[in-house]
């Protein structure tokens, strides 16, 4: 079975600053990778999504993530912190193999906050 | 083009009761699915579909029941409501599982007192 770990439940940055939002997965077969943010009282949104093509994802509002199997990790990065960024962000795995084939798990989340 | 609705937005029961949460998607969308969110938790897959008439277990599937009867519709159904299934519920949809993205919708918001 595969799973999702998101390391810090909240991050906090200053307008301007680097966002960095950590996640790493366990799979035991090639994984597809997803990173969806999520404003308050609303669903989800995808940012990008990693399907074995290009190792770096360039997704949506400038965000991006680099997945590196060698250290199963799919980061996602931002150069520059917007106030409207401000929301939780997930991680999820989805697998086309085995007994999870489809199924999309997700990290816990991780509420990022921006500063003035 | 709504993409996913859900309905109610929000609703109190009282345990024990029986309720049924709907969801209905216009993008003709093989697949389907219902989460719970939970703090600190993250999203659980309930139930899924992948195609009309196709239902599988997800992660946390006790004391839920889902069918579907068409491409559209998928309700979730809670047949006797306890207070740990007090949470907010997410229904998407994708093209194909695994590789497509997965669009959600709104929510509801259920408390089960």
């Amino acid at each position: 079975a595969q799973s999702v770990t998101q390391l810090g439940s909240h991050v906090s940055v200053s307008e301007g600053a680097l966002v960095l939002l950590r996640c790493n997965y366990s799979s035991s077969v090639p994984p597809y990778l997803f990173w969806y943010v999520q404003y308050p009282n609303q669903g989800l949104q995808l940012l990008l999504k990693y399907t074995s093509a290009a190792t770096l994802v360039k997704g949506i509002n400038g965000f991006e993530a680099e997945f590196k199997k060698s250290e199963t990790s799919f980061h996602l990065t931002k150069p520059s912190a917007h106030m409207s960024d401000a929301a939780e962000y997930f991680c999820a795995v989805s697998v086309t193999g085995g007994t999870s084939y489809g199924k999309l798990t997700f990290g816990q989340g991780t509420i990022l906050t921006v500063h003035p | 083009i709504a993409g996913i609705t859900q309905a109610p937005t929000s609703q109190i029961l009282a345990a024990g009761r029986r309720m049924t949460l709907r969801c209905t998607q216009d993008m003709r969308h093989n697949a389907m699915y219902w989460y719970r969110q939970d703090l600190g938790l993250g999203l659980r897959l309930i139930h899924y579909s992948n195609t009309a008439g196709t239902t599988g277990k997800g992660e946390v599937p006790d004391g839920y029941s889902v069918s579907r009867a068409n491409t559209d519709d998928f309700p979730l159904t809670l047949a006797s409501a306890v207070p740990s299934q007090t949470s907010v519920y997410f229904c998407a949809s994708s093209a194909e599982l695994a590789t497509d993205t997965q669009y959600f919708g709104p929510g509801t918001r259920l408390t089960v007192l």
